[in-house]
């Protein structure tokens, strides 16, 4: 089936750093791109959405001078939180839509396992 | 703008009893998909079923259904000889199936625990 590899799965990293994270689509391309953000105990929070070869469309309320999206081909797309502070320490999560849509088992959407980003 | 309420934050049910999570949506649309996810404590989010709205019949996956009232725009999970590894928070989501983002709306989840 579908498959989204996301990494890394465990981040630390230093206040005022950048990290970025990875989302491949391994055995499909990925047209569109979800990134949520999940706060503990909390639902998933849509951040942006990204199209191949488009810029980014953020959700109101997330600086995307902070969270850079990039979706360069179909089966890669990146996060980058720049400058990173201990408040952007979180659960991120990137879901991929398929090209074919409902061609897919589930609507075309498959998640990655998620990042765990801890900024001290 | 749609939006999916899950009312029960948390709910607990006995190995082997049956157990039903509850989901309301609101939407002006007719054209529409509903899912159940799981997020177990790994965090992996793992699509449990699906509805199509146009479909009468009610979606089933083993020991999964759904009760779908389109009408009343509701759509709940009932988990049937409730296993261990059912313990995990579900998430109600929505979709529009017609052109458009394909964004999907979730609810605020609800934590059901299994008890041996």
């Amino acid at each position: 089936g579908a498959v989204v590899s996301q990494h890394p799965s465990r981040v630390i990293c230093k206040s005022g750093t950048s990290v970025k994270i990875e989302c491949r689509s391994l055995d499909f391309q990925a047209t569109t791109m979800f990134w949520y953000r999940q706060f503990p105990k909390q639902s998933l929070m849509l951040m942006a959405t990204s199209n191949e070869g488009s810029k980014a469309t953020y959700e109101q309320g997330v600086e995307k001078d902070k969270f850079l999206i990039n979706h360069a081909s179909l089966t890669l797309s990146t996060l980058t939180v720049t400058s990173a502070h201990p408040e952007d320490s979180s659960f991120y999560i990137c879901s991929a839509r398929d090209v074919r849509g409902r061609a897919i088992t589930n609507y075309g959407y498959t998640f990655g396992s998620g990042t765990r980003l801890t900024v001290v | 703008a749609q939006t999916v309420t899950q009312s029960q934050p948390e709910m607990s049910v006995q190995e082997a009893e049956t157990v039903t999570l509850s989901c309301t949506y609101d939407t002006s649309e007719s054209d529409y998909y509903l899912f159940w996810y799981k997020q177990p404590p790994s965090r992996q989010m793992i699509l449990v079923i699906r509805q199509e709205a146009y479909k009468q019949q009610n979606a089933t996956e083993n020991r999964f259904s759904v009760n779908f009232q389109k009408a009343a725009k509701s759509f709940s999970l009932k988990i049937s000889d409730s296993q261990l590894g059912d313990a995990a928070m579900y998430f109600c989501a929505y979709v529009y199936s017609g052109a458009g983002s394909y964004q999907l709306t979730f609810g605020k989840g609800t934590k059901l625990s299994v008890i041996p």
